[in-house]
């Protein structure tokens, strides 16, 4: 089955640190970028960050998250991650990983995994 | 990078036609032809619709299609059915080598 799973959301504190993670199976996924994409509750999307296939010659970012999080990937594992720092209430989000087929036409996406940031 | 316009809701018949617009810039919609379109039904992911202005993936319908005309996206649902209602939401490359995707419409299908 072609998929992509999320994990490692949770409840964190402000200030403090998350580590997301995208696991990819059934489906290509070393050579495709790969993005991040988020979603506050009732809220529309938001795009994060982008990698590319091979991890280092592309890494770009929102500029509400330039500087704090951190987007690399694992092809020998089939996994992209976000490394998030310093988080913020307003970073409160559904966070999904998708795969770019197109100069970012997302076509696989996954479920989501929920990262609330509250004390 | 402020996010691409679109209203926030339109509704339409089953059988209608149906168009959705999506309004950035010469520096987004209107400088790439990199611009996608993604259907979100409640509590589920987004899927995409329509990539590279015009592009339908494999699986989905030739109900939908896209067009642009300078800095103006626009998505068109023919034949509306009821399983079409729908948030959707438009994204484009920008100039500054990140994406920006719209607020979203909310379709209803009365």
């Amino acid at each position: 089955q072609e998929q992509l799973v999320e994990s490692g959301g949770g409840v964190v504190q402000p200030g403090r640190s998350l580590r997301l993670s995208c696991a990819a199976s059934g489906l290509s996924f070393s050579s495709f970028a790969m993005h991040w994409v988020r979603q506050s509750p009732g809220k529309g999307l938001e795009w994060v960050a982008v990698i590319s296939y091979d991890g280092n010659s592309i890494k770009l970012y929102a500029d509400s998250v330039k500087g704090r999080f951190t987007i690399s990937r694992d092809n020998s594992k089939s996994t992209l991650f976000l490394e998030m720092n310093s988080l913020r209430p307003e970073d409160t989000a559904m966070y999904y990983c998708a795969r770019d087929l197109s100069g970012g036409g997302l076509d696989y996406w996954g479920q989501g995994t929920l990262v609330t940031v509250s004390s | 990078q402020s996010a691409l316009t679109q209203p926030a809701s339109v509704s339409g018949s089953p059988g209608q036609s149906i168009t959705f617009s999506c309004t950035g810039t010469s520096n987004d919609v209107g400088g790439y032809n990199y611009v996608s379109w993604y259907q979100q039904h409640p509590g589920r992911a987004p899927k995409l619709m329509i990539y590279d202005v015009s592009k339908r993936p494999s699986g989905v319908t030739h109900r939908f299609s896209g067009s642009k005309s300078g800095n103006t996206a626009s998505l068109t649902i023919s034949g509306l059915q009821p399983e079409d209602e729908a948030d959707y939401y438009c994204c484009s490359y920008t100039s500054t080598y990140i994406w920006v995707f719209g607020g979203g419409t909310k379709l209803t299908v009365l």
